[in-house]
């Protein structure tokens, strides 16, 4: 079954103690991306990859850290977590660019305390 | 920067009434996607309209495309319990190194049986 799978979907942490969100999908995407979700802002764009080893900055990518080693996998890395990280994340893959159309991972709901 | 910007915030109907969202970017844009999240899952992809002045249909659902692109709109025609949900539209915001998504604020639809 063609899909994007996240983990975890639910992590509650400290403020400053690392963590790394898994996104991973088994199309052939070369486009993949991470979002956050929050109330009355919608979604925005953290970090996008064109392709293996290439990734650009979003609107919203200010404490946040990407890599893209192998073409399924693109972890959000967070190195010291904040409270105003709290959110709704998802992680997304389309079949070349931002003008294809996305398939979204199932989310990871994120509290920092 | 580029802003896509969604009217209304909320709306409440009853079934069996009639829907409209309304989606309007600052900057031209190549394309609009659409997508539906349902309450407490992800973005599922539902249209993308490329040409200017374009309409397609989905059953109940008609989509529009703004002669200067943009602007976009979605019409539910005689909403049901499954049309619950918020509705987004997305933009690519592309040029030079640049390959973003740019999400409009969405519309969360209830409908009331």
């Amino acid at each position: 079954e063609a899909q994007v799978t996240q983990n975890p979907r639910y992590l509650i942490t400290v403020t400053g103690k690392k963590l790394t969100v898994t996104c991973s999908q088994n199309m052939n995407h070369e486009y993949m991306s991470w979002y956050r979700q929050d109330p009355g802002l919608g979604l925005r764009q953290i970090y996008y990859s064109m392709n293996v080893e290439v990734t650009d900055k979003g609107d919203v990518p200010e404490g946040y850290k990407v890599s893209r080693k192998e073409k399924r996998n693109f972890p959000l890395i967070l190195e010291s977590p904040s409270p105003n990280q709290t959110s709704l994340y998802f992680c997304a893959s389309s079949q070349r660019t931002s003008a294809d159309e996305q398939f979204f991972g199932p989310g990871t709901r994120l509290t920092v305390l | 920067g580029q802003q896509v910007m969604q009217i209304p915030q909320y709306q409440h109907v009853q079934e069996g009434e009639d829907f409209t969202t309304y989606c309007n970017s600052s900057t031209t844009l190549s394309n609009i996607q659409w997508y539906k999240q349902r309450p407490g899952g992800h973005p599922v992809f539902l249209i993308q309209l490329v040409k200017s002045g374009e309409v397609k249909k989905q059953k109940r659902l008609t989509f529009q495309f703004g002669e200067a692109k943009k602007n976009s709109s979605l019409h539910i025609t005689a909403t049901q319990t499954t049309d619950v949900g918020t509705y987004f539209c997305a933009g690519p915001r592309r040029g030079g190194a640049t390959n973003k998504l740019i999400f409009g604020t969405g519309t969360l639809l209830a409908v009331q049986p």
